[in-house]
């Protein structure tokens, strides 16, 4: 049981290149999450997903597109990466019920140059 | 508005002593709140959660934490800290809908 991966762990990009980050669970989680972590700001949340086909937007979604084709996959796009991109990226997941906690995935270092 | 404050942005312990983080929170009606632990490098990881009855929860690696609705707080405490403990401590509300609040988190170091 893998838990929440996340693929890459770390990316460096060029201002204007896009790329796409992957997150999995195995636990069979209606809800995921993406989120950034920077500095003295806690965690934001970018966009979320109650179930498989849809997604919102979150607290910061700007510059951020997602799809949840799949229950288990949750992908999150960057089209044209900016400096102000440069973040640690994490993906969580949890069950429907209304206490449950979440489960994160070990997080993307992404430096955009 | 919803919110979630940790007033405290580092904590310095030394080994075997207690320790206590502090979490306010603001929100109209009975929350679920959490406490995550964040090491370096590392995603978070539940450490507890309380969403109704008992008003002290335990949680894992011996940590606790009390919510006192009176001052919407939900600290958390450890009698006796080991120098593993040195990480991120988050406090997050769940609001009812799908979304959760977190804190800007503390840090706590460990002296030996």
């Amino acid at each position: 049981n893998a838990g929440v991966t996340q693929t890459p762990k770390f990316r460096v990009l060029k201002t204007g290149q896009s790329m796409t980050l992957l997150c999995a669970q195995d636990m069979n989680h209606e809800y995921m999450y993406w989120y950034r972590q920077d500095p003295g700001m806690g965690l934001r949340l970018i966009h979320y997903s109650v179930g498989e086909g849809t997604t919102a937007k979150g607290e910061v979604p700007d510059g951020y597109n997602v799809s949840r084709l799949k229950k288990q996959n949750f992908l999150l796009g960057l089209e044209s990466a900016a400096p102000s991109q440069t973040s640690v990226y994490f993906c969580a997941s949890r069950q429907t019920s209304g206490g449950a906690g979440q489960f994160f995935g070990p997080g993307t270092r992404l430096t955009v140059l | 508005a919803q919110s979630v404050t940790q007033p405290d942005i580092h904590i310095t312990v030394s080994e075997g002593a207690s320790l206590e983080l502090r979490c306010n929170y603001s929100y109209g009606a009975t929350p679920y709140l959490f406490w995550y632990v964040q090491s370096p490098g590392q995603g978070l990881q539940l450490l507890l959660k309380y969403f109704s009855g008992d008003t002290l929860v335990q949680g894992i690696k011996g940590f606790e934490a009390e919510f006192k609705r009176s001052q919407s707080s939900f600290n958390l405490r450890k009698p006796s800290v080991h120098w593993s403990d040195a990480a991120e401590y988050f406090c997050a509300l769940g609001s009812g809908t799908y979304k959760y609040i977190f804190g800007t988190g503390t840090r706590l170091k460990v002296l030996a």
